[in-house]
């Protein structure tokens, strides 16, 4: 079964600096790869996501992330936080099937707080 | 649109209870999906439907939770008898095609004491 892993519960950075969150994935194949946001009290929001092609995928909010075959790896960054960007980042896995419907897998989150 | 709809947003109720969360979907949509949210499990998927028909209920935690969608617009989830440990934030998800792209409730927030 696939699964997610994202190593870091929670990162703080400075207002300004560059961020970098971490997903690992396991499953044999490529799957779909993808990540969302959740605002406290607030239900998950869609910033990306990766199916194929470009390896570089741009997402909202100035996110982006990079899949890594490799490492099996889809880590979201950006370039310069901003203190609205503190929240909580989810990575999810769907296996790829072509038959047009999906279940995500969820990693368990990281918390993003930021300093002014 | 408004979005996904659930109600209430916060229910709190005493052990062997029942309890109905409700969700209405984005119109159009075709797939539902009922999550519940823990600080030990994360997300976890309980049951989706497509066309209103039940999918996969494999994530389903025992037969007091139930979920039904009488319609395109409404469906809800029922566990018939609350235990404390049902306590999480219950989401509601609909999405056009499957899983590219599902929109989020707000959620539930249910405390069982």
């Amino acid at each position: 079964a696939q699964s997610v892993t994202q190593p870091d519960i929670h990162i703080t950075v400075s207002e300004g600096a560059s961020l970098e969150l971490r997903c690992n994935y396991s499953y044999g194949a490529t799957p779909y790869l993808f990540w969302y946001v959740q605002s406290p009290g607030q239900g998950l929001q869609l910033l990306l996501k990766y199916f194929s092609g470009d390896t570089l995928v741009q997402g909202i909010k100035g996110f982006e992330a990079e899949f890594k075959r490799s490492q099996s790896s889809f880590n979201l960054r950006k370039p310069s936080v901003h203190w609205s960007d503190a929240a909580e980042y989810f990575c999810a896995v769907v296996p790829y099937s072509g038959a047009g419907s999906y279940q995500l897998t969820f990693g368990k989150g990281t918390k993003l707080s930021v300093i002014p | 649109d408004a979005g996904v709809i659930q109600s209430p947003r916060h229910e709190v109720t005493e052990m062997g209870q029942e309890v109905t969360l409700r969700c209405k979907p984005i119109s159009g949509h075709d797939y539902l999906f009922w999550y519940r949210q823990t600080m030990m499990r994360g997300l976890e998927l309980l049951i989706y439907f497509n066309n209103n028909v039940p999918i996969d209920d494999s994530g389903m935690p025992e037969d007091r939770f139930s979920a039904k969608m009488p319609n395109a617009s409404f469906s809800t989830l029922k566990i018939q008898p609350s235990e404390p440990r049902d306590s999480a934030v219950y989401f509601c998800a609909s999405s056009l095609g499957g899983g590219e792209k599902l929109f989020f409730g707000s959620g539930t927030q249910l405390s069982v004491l």
